[in-house]
């Protein structure tokens, strides 16, 4: 089976405009959590969609948002960028969540200048 | 507060010896314990996880971990170190009622010398 998939895998952005990534979870794998990764902040849970429904949600302001479609392909949009923003944002599948293992992708690195 | 710590955060092992890292965990509920590794530019690739059972569990690539629910603490092992194992590795932390939200430590990185 082919694994994770993320695109873009790098973008530059500038402070104020707005970002959209996609994950591509493993064929029949219906989670898709995201996590961003930073040095000072190390790596932190933004959401995790379901069968298109947001199932859980971490501590991150409304500027972060995402979305599933049907073939559980997953997208999270970041609008209003700011420098913090600048992270490795990773996107995880799994077949039901929670005991199940999460795969994660290789990542897209995002710099916001 | 829910945590996860990561006491080293370099480490340098020689070629052939062995290898412990340490992790230690804050967390209300029953844990889900992961240990995850990652090369440069790479994502996530899970060594093992424990959900319930049998206290040591085996892994990939010859790695082990041991939970000690006791002293709060799932630490990672190998008896003997390859140069490729050189990478950043986490240790994470779930439960059933967090659905996938993992909380991790802050990493170590382990550099092998030869």
């Amino acid at each position: 089976k082919a694994g994770v998939t993320q695109t873009p895998r790098y973008l530059i952005k500038t402070r104020g405009q707005q970002v959209t990534l996609s994950c591509s979870p493993i064929s029949g794998h219906r989670s898709v959590s995201w996590y961003q990764q930073t040095p000072g902040q190390g790596l932190q849970f933004l959401f995790e969609y379901f069968s298109e429904t947001q199932r859980n949600k971490g501590n991150f302001p409304g500027r972060f948002s995402g979305r599933q479609f049907s073939n559980s392909r997953s997208e999270m949009n970041v609008s209003t960028l700011e420098l913090g923003d600048s992270a490795l944002y990773l996107c995880a599948s799994s077949d039901m969540g929670a005991r199940e293992t999460q795969y994660f992708g290789p990542g897209t690195r995002l710099l916001v200048l | 507060a829910q945590s996860v710590t990561q006491p080293d955060i370099h480490i340098t092992v020689s070629e052939g010896a062995s290898l412990e890292l340490r992790c230690n965990y804050s967390y209300g509920a029953t844990p889900y314990l992961f240990w995850y590794v990652q090369s440069p530019g790479q994502g996530l690739q899970l060594l093992l996880k424990y959900f319930s059972g049998d206290t040591l569990v085996q892994g990939i690539k010859g790695f082990e971990a041991e939970f000690k629910r006791s002293q709060s603490s799932f630490n990672l092992r190998k008896p003997s170190v390859h140069w490729s194992d050189a990478a950043e590795y986490f240790c994470a932390v779930g439960a059933y009622q967090a659905g996938t939200a993992l909380i991790f430590g802050k990493g170590t990185t382990l550099s092998v010398s030869s």
